[in-house]
């Protein structure tokens, strides 16, 4: 069973370029969420698609926009960096309450 | 809207010493409650899950955690510390919002390990 994937790992950009993440979901999952990690902090929710709607959002822009494939891989899209958006995006999938996490696309933004 | 605090941002325990993690919660219904450890540069790995039933659960690694709802705590132990330990771990309520479940996530806490 091939569990969560990520890419690019590492990334850099400069303020006001446009992003696009990606992520592969367990086998059998249909949902994946988004989390976006500063550092020295916890994850914080994006937003979380289900058989390619998003169904779920938290408090972030919309310049934060996503993509559920009906492979249920996803794809997590930032528009106009800034510096703050620098951080580790963590993509998770899930069939349940259990949520498995992939190993995080790096983002530096300049 | 729910929350996690984890009061401790470091913690340092000699090799071999027990550990104590300290997390407490605020939601109004009975959380799902998770443990997780990030080792540097790494993704979220899930230690343990408290979903209903016996309040003790047992995780990987040798870890368990106790989930009181008097004090809205899920504090996570183990008896023997070993180097390996040494990372970032963090305390998480699963909460449902209209037909969608999200994590909310403590800060965490670091793990040191001294020999």
């Amino acid at each position: 069973e091939t569990g969560v994937t990520q890419s690019p790992t590492h990334l850099i950009k400069t303020r006001g370029q446009q992003v696009t993440l990606r992520c592969s979901s367990q086998s059998g999952h249909n949902t994946v969420s988004w989390y976006q990690q500063a550092l020295g902090q916890g994850p914080q929710f994006i937003f979380q698609y289900y058989r390619e709607e998003e169904n779920g959002r938290g408090n972030f822009p919309p310049r934060f926009s996503g993509l559920q494939f009906p492979n249920y891989s996803s794809e997590l899209n930032v528009n106009a960096l800034e510096l703050d958006d620098s951080a580790l995006y963590l993509c998770a999938s899930s069939l349940a309450a259990e949520q498995f996490f992939g190993p995080g696309t790096r983002l530096t933004v300049l | 809207a729910q929350s996690v605090t984890q009061p401790d941002i470091h913690i340092t325990v000699s090799e071999g010493a027990s550990l104590e993690l300290r997390c407490n919660y605020s939601y109004g219904a009975t959380p799902y409650l998770f443990w997780y450890v990030q080792s540097p540069g790494q993704g979220l790995q899930l230690l343990l899950k408290y979903f209903s039933g016996d309040t003790l659960v047992q995780g990987i690694k040798g870890f368990e955690a106790e989930f009181k709802r008097s004090q809205s705590s899920f504090n996570l132990r183990k008896p023997s510390v070993h180097w390996s330990d040494a990372a970032e771990y963090f305390c998480a309520v699963g909460v449902v919002n209209s037909g969608y479940s999200t994590l909310t996530f403590g800060k965490g806490t670091m793990l040191l390990v001294s020999p």
